[in-house]
């Protein structure tokens, strides 16, 4: 049962253009939702997070914003530059419980 | 930034024998997990693991895993014996517990002949 769908599966833009890639859930007790990067043969690492109490969290250029009515996550990548170019995955941590709910990840490319 | 380790980055088995993927954590850190994660999918939750013990496993965390880290060293994740939907990349995971960021390993790729 996939709990966090998230699209598109691969996207490109140009230098310069913001990306947006966007989660969706249904499990309510999610409360911690992080966006994680990865480049080919590295480890994934947090790129920023945000908890339900809040509908936008900023960090430089990207930024996430949050629905909790219609239960969406997207991340905003502002003048993308070639170096954003990675595997993007979102995740949600269930209330109480110790673990992340992953989407399938989100290829961007950016083309300068 | 903090580092996860895993070794080895690759594993080639045949179907039927014993593996052990190895983890070593941040150093500080008290949480551990694995997860697992099929080639065009997404990263599944295995396990997490704190003060000796499993505290929570999922449904893909079959009998034949196993999961420990004795004194301190490293963490490691057993299959005995494996099968061929083992086959997969295990990322390890580490956590102080004070945030619920989780730091990545760069995962082992695991292929069961």
């Amino acid at each position: 049962q996939q709990q966090v769908r998230q699209s598109p599966q691969s996207l490109t833009v140009w230098e310069g253009e913001t990306a947006i890639l966007n989660c969706s859930y249904e499990d309510s007790t999610f409360d911690y939702f992080p966006w994680y990067h990865q480049f080919p043969g590295e480890s994934p690492a947090l790129l920023i997070a945000i908890r339900p109490v809040s509908n936008k969290k900023e960090d430089g250029r990207f930024t996430i914003f949050f629905n909790k009515r219609e239960k969406k996550f997207s991340l905003h990548i502002a003048d993308s530059q070639p170096g954003d170019s990675a595997t993007y995955f979102c995740a949600a941590r269930t209330e109480g419980a110790d673990r992340l709910t992953f989407g399938k990840g989100t290829q961007l490319i950016i083309q300068p | 930034g903090p580092k996860v380790l895993q070794i080895p980055s690759h594993q080639i088995i045949d179907m039927g024998q014993m593996v052990t993927l190895n983890c070593d954590p941040v150093s500080n850190h008290l949480y551990f997990y694995w997860y697992k994660q099929i080639l065009g999918q997404q990263m599944e939750f295995l396990v997490n693991f704190y003060n000796g013990k499993v505290m929570e496993k999922s449904k893909l965390f079959k009998d034949q895993f196993s999961v420990e880290r004795p004194d301190g060293s490293y963490f490691t994740l057993k299959i005995q014996p494996t099968a061929l939907e083992d086959s997969a990349v295990y990322f390890c995971a580490s956590t102080g517990g004070s945030s619920y960021e989780q730091y990545f390993g760069p995962g082992t790729r695991l292929t069961v002949l």
